[in-house]
């Protein structure tokens, strides 16, 4: 259903770190097409952590960081906290739409 | 600082058409493009389109050509989404979102500011 494929759930104990992956196609992130990323906790709006593959706005902490190969993207949080716990989504451009798509979005429970 | 505040939420029967409202301030809101995004009651994120408030030039995404329409006021700062001919499925929180750029003005589309949602209930 989505272009851009999440896993629906991942989750970690404190301090430990996880990695939440975007699984695109040759028509978005493998175009190339940047990724983006962004966080939503407690129902709030969506926040970005990091633009253009890898980098990462003024104010999100460096637990987060992001990688980008092939049709492939990843974001990665290291010293797992309690207030990283929600809902996380990855966005590009797909050339055959014409138009930015998001992933269908994966929810971080912290153990 | 940056703000971007939206109008409230909105009860809708279907077949019925609804216009939000976003007001953006902080920034010269002439040249950053505006977009809308939708999720739908515990659903993911879904692009709805986007405008250049300098030139009114406007996209949609596909699926909501020919029953949207993105408007700005650019000496006020505001963006504007109408959608018409409403049906259960178009029940989401709308956000505003303004789509961030480097200091030369380029921008793969990443959207840095985000407003705090608009809730459109369309029930019968």
């Amino acid at each position: 259903q989505f272009l851009l494929t999440q896993p629906p759930s991942v989750s970690g104990a404190p301090g430990q770190r996880v990695t939440v992956s975007c699984s695109g196609g040759s028509s978005n992130i493998g175009a190339p097409s940047d990724v983006h990323w962004y966080g939503q906790f407690r129902g709030s709006a969506p926040q970005l952590l990091i633009y253009e593959n890898d980098n990462r706005p003024s104010g999100v902490p460096d637990r987060f960081s992001a990688s980008k190969s092939g049709s492939s993207a990843s974001l990665t949080i290291t010293g797992l906290q309690s207030e990283d716990e929600g809902d996380y989504y990855c966005q590009s451009f797909d050339r055959d739409l014409g138009f930015w798509i998001f992933g269908g979005g994966t929810r971080l429970t912290v153990l | 600082q940056v703000q971007i505040v939206q109008s409230a939420a909105e009860v809708k029967k279907p077949g019925a058409s609804v216009r939000l409202s976003c007001k953006a301030s902080g920034f010269p809101f002439t040249y950053y493009t505006m977009h809308w995004v939708r999720q739908a009651p515990g659903q993911g994120l879904e692009a709805v389109g986007w405008v250049y408030p300098a030139s009114g030039r406007t996209e949609l995404t596909p699926k909501f050509q020919g029953r949207v329409a993105i408007t700005r006021d650019t000496p006020a700062g505001m963006t504007y989404l109408e959608l018409t001919r409403l049906t259960t499925e178009d029940t989401a929180v709308y956000y505003c979102a303004r789509r961030g750029q480097t200091e030369s003005g380029y921008s793969s589309g990443w959207l840095d500011s985000w407003g705090q949602g608009t809730l459109v209930s369309v029930s019968s």
